[in-house]
């Protein structure tokens, strides 16, 4: 079984500047999930879909940070300006509906803002 | 919502020797404890999870184990080898969206051969 797909695995930008991260769950896993890592912390929610619909998005930036899902399979989360305190790990995760509590990560990307 | 403390922070031992860490949640009403591995610059990958109808759960050299007066549950690593090096978070649903899991802030366990 494929796992979940994300890209890129890294960027770097300046600060102010805009960037985009993509996510391409597991295939039949209604449930996507983004998830920032800032270095020494576990990860933390920022907004969570059940197919194209938004469930929890209560701790994502939202005056910087979108997110969308569109026909309710790949999702991309953006940041616009970035600022230096979002560089993170931003991790896609998914699953399935019926198995919520079993969430499959994606390898992350890395995101440096200078 | 939930609040998930995790101890220790980092943690050495000789291979061979057993790891324990241990995390306490706040809301009474969770019930469901998942571990996640994390290595270095790899996708956290859930190991061993538990739900509150069990006390232990075991799957070979690693087991946890729940108390749901105290609110507390732990990993338990038994004859760690090298490749057991890594970063592992807890977690635990928040009652409000069971769906969101909060982390641990996580455990760097460092096996010296």
């Amino acid at each position: 079984e494929a796992g979940v797909a994300q890209s890129p695995r890294y960027k770097i930008i300046e600060k102010r500047q805009s960037v985009a991260f993509w996510c391409n769950p597991i295939s039949g896993h209604a449930t996507l999930y983004w998830y920032q890592q800032i270095l020494g912390q576990g990860p933390k929610l920022l907004i969570q879909f059940q197919n194209n619909g938004v469930v929890d998005d209560s701790q994502l930036p939202k005056d910087r940070f979108s997110a969308e899902r569109l026909k309710g399979v790949d999702s991309t989360l953006k940041i616009q300006p970035a600022k230096l305190e979002d560089s993170a790990v931003y991790l896609c995760a998914s699953s399935l509906t019926g198995a919520r509590y079993e969430q499959y990560f994606g390898p992350g990307t890395r995101l440096t803002v200078t | 919502g939930e609040n998930v403390e995790q101890h220790p922070s980092t943690l050495s031992v000789q291979e061979g020797d057993s790891a324990v860490i241990k995390c306490t949640y706040s809301d009474s009403a969770s019930n469901y404890f998942p571990w996640y591995k994390q290595e270095l610059g790899k996708r956290p990958q859930l190991i061993i999870d538990i739900r509150s109808n069990v006390g232990e759960k075991k799957d070979q050299r690693i087991a946890v184990t729940l108390n749901k007066t105290a609110k507390h549950f732990s990993l338990h690593i038994t004859e760690t080898q090298p490749e057991d090096s890594a970063v592992y978070f807890c977690a635990a649903p928040q009652r409000s969206n069971d769906y969101k899991l909060s982390f641990g802030a996580g455990t760097t366990v460092t096996v010296r051969a």
